[in-house]
């Protein structure tokens, strides 16, 4: 597609049940980021892939959440047992590789609300 | 990689030069500076980057001192829609890890 897309755009969930989110990165894109927004606040780093392996894992803020990505292309963020303070805007970006200098192209988001 | 500073808040006439400026003293020699800005409700846009030379596009110009601790990032004719909140980043290119966002500068374009 032409841009990052992301689905679903909103997701309203009950405190306990597992959410999928996903990400289709700009065709060609082997680098792709997921980030969280919380209500008024920064943009949080949660994961990165090159291709489909995460070198960088370190912002997934405990074992409830976790991503993969598959083909090299869609990824897809979960997270089990959801808690309200997981609430959240939950962007991806894609980049291209083998650029000198990395240019990312975020997608609208996906906006999370655990009730 | 290397921490920035920006002020929280900035305002700026409409049609008037918005100049954002960025603090990176301890910026190294093979890290770029990168300026992305987030309009509400959606997703940052990559807006310009350099290394040592002064650059512009069609959107900004960036202005690097020669000593690369500083940079502005100039909005030539401020528009109400470029009210966003500014991010300046550095970091080495195909740095392999995540690109770092600070709380950034936000600015409010009035008529």
């Amino acid at each position: 597609g032409a841009g990052v897309s992301q689905s679903p755009s909103n997701k309203v969930t009950e405190k306990g049940k597992d959410v999928e989110l996903r990400c289709d990165p700009i065709s060609g894109h082997t680098a792709l980021y997921w980030y969280r927004q919380s209500l008024g606040q920064g943009l949080e780093f949660l994961i990165y892939f090159q291709g489909n392996s995460a070198p960088d894992k370190s912002g997934l803020p405990s074992d409830r959440f976790s991503a993969e990505r598959t083909g090299g292309s869609v990824s897809t963020l979960t997270i089990q047992r959801t808690q309200q303070e997981d609430s959240a805007v939950y962007l991806c970006a894609s980049a291209q590789d083998g650029m000198r200098v990395e240019k990312l192209f975020f997608g609208s988001g996906t906006q999370l609300s655990v009730l | 990689d290397a921490k920035t500073t920006q002020p929280p808040s900035m305002d700026c006439a409409e049609g008037r030069a918005a100049n954002l400026p960025c603090n990176h003293s301890t910026i190294s020699g093979n890290e770029y500076v990168y300026w992305y800005r987030q309009i509400h409700s959606q997703g940052p846009q990559y807006i310009i980057h350099g290394l040592k030379n002064n650059e512009t596009n069609e959107m900004a110009s960036l202005i690097i001192t020669e000593d690369r601790k500083s940079s502005t990032l100039i909005l030539p004719h401020a528009t109400l829609r470029d009210t966003a909140v500014y991010y300046c980043i550095v970091r080495v290119a195909q740095a392999g890890t995540a690109l770092i966002f600070g709380k950034g500068t936000t600015l409010s374009v009035s008529s």
